[in-house]
């Protein structure tokens, strides 16, 4: 079974701050996807990762994918309210099975 | 559909009944997935098709929980003799395959509560 365990569950930070989420699993994935679920609505794709030691930036989050595929890390730069959100990683295994983490629950304040 | 549509995208249900969730997928899309979502919590995987048929059942939480899809296209998630428990948010997600880098595409979701 390939589970995914995000760290923190919860953050609540000031605009402007910094922070990041992690991805971790004791498998190693062929690829990684982070999703942003906002209240009320379902989630959106955000990026995928396939290569090891891979970085993607997206405007102001920047992702990475750990050299051994076994992790993956969400930064963001200068949090802004609009960033509020579930923040979830998800992989989809060699059956098709599209699994998720428990998400990171990112509250940014003004 | 320009998008994955589900309904109701509220129900209130009494303790006992039998309910049926519907998801309309994007129009092409092979794969179609069901996930519960408790509040606040991340997307606990029920059960997954490709085309009519569904490789991985290991999700469903009990022998009262049912989904099948036809023609490729619509899906019902039903649940039988609901219990307070069941209560959550039931989301579809909708793909062209189920590819490693695959997008999955999500509807807004059923929120079920079961008094």
């Amino acid at each position: 079974t390939q589970l995914l365990e995000q760290s923190p569950q919860f953050l609540s930070i000031q605009e402007g701050e910094n922070l990041t989420v992690y991805c971790n699993s004791s498998s190693v994935f062929s690829s990684l996807q982070w999703y942003r679920q906002e209240p009320g609505e379902g989630p959106v794709l955000l990026v995928t990762v396939v290569t090891g030691g891979e970085v993607k930036k997206l405007k102001r989050l920047t992702f990475q994918f750990g050299d051994a595929r076994k992790d993956s890390s969400l930064h963001i730069t200068a949090a802004q309210p609009g960033d509020t959100g579930l923040y979830l990683c998800g992989t989809n295994n060699q059956g098709g099975k599209l699994i998720f983490g428990q998400g990171t629950e990112l509250s940014v304040k003004p | 559909g320009a998008g994955v549509s589900q309904s109701p995208s509220n129900k209130v249900t009494e303790k006992g009944k039998d309910v049926e969730l519907r998801c309309d997928p994007i129009s092409g899309h092979t794969a179609l997935y069901w996930y519960r979502q408790s509040l606040g919590q991340g997307l606990e995987f029920l059960i997954y098709f490709q085309g009519n048929s569904a490789p991985d059942k290991s999700g469903l939480p009990s022998d009262r929980f049912s989904a099948e899809r036809t023609g490729g296209s619509v899906s019902t998630l039903t649940i039988q003799r609901t219990q307070q428990e069941d209560s959550a948010v039931y989301l579809c997600a909708s793909s062209l395959g189920t590819g490693l880098n695959t997008e999955a595409f999500f509807g807004q979701g059923t929120r079920l509560t079961v008094v």
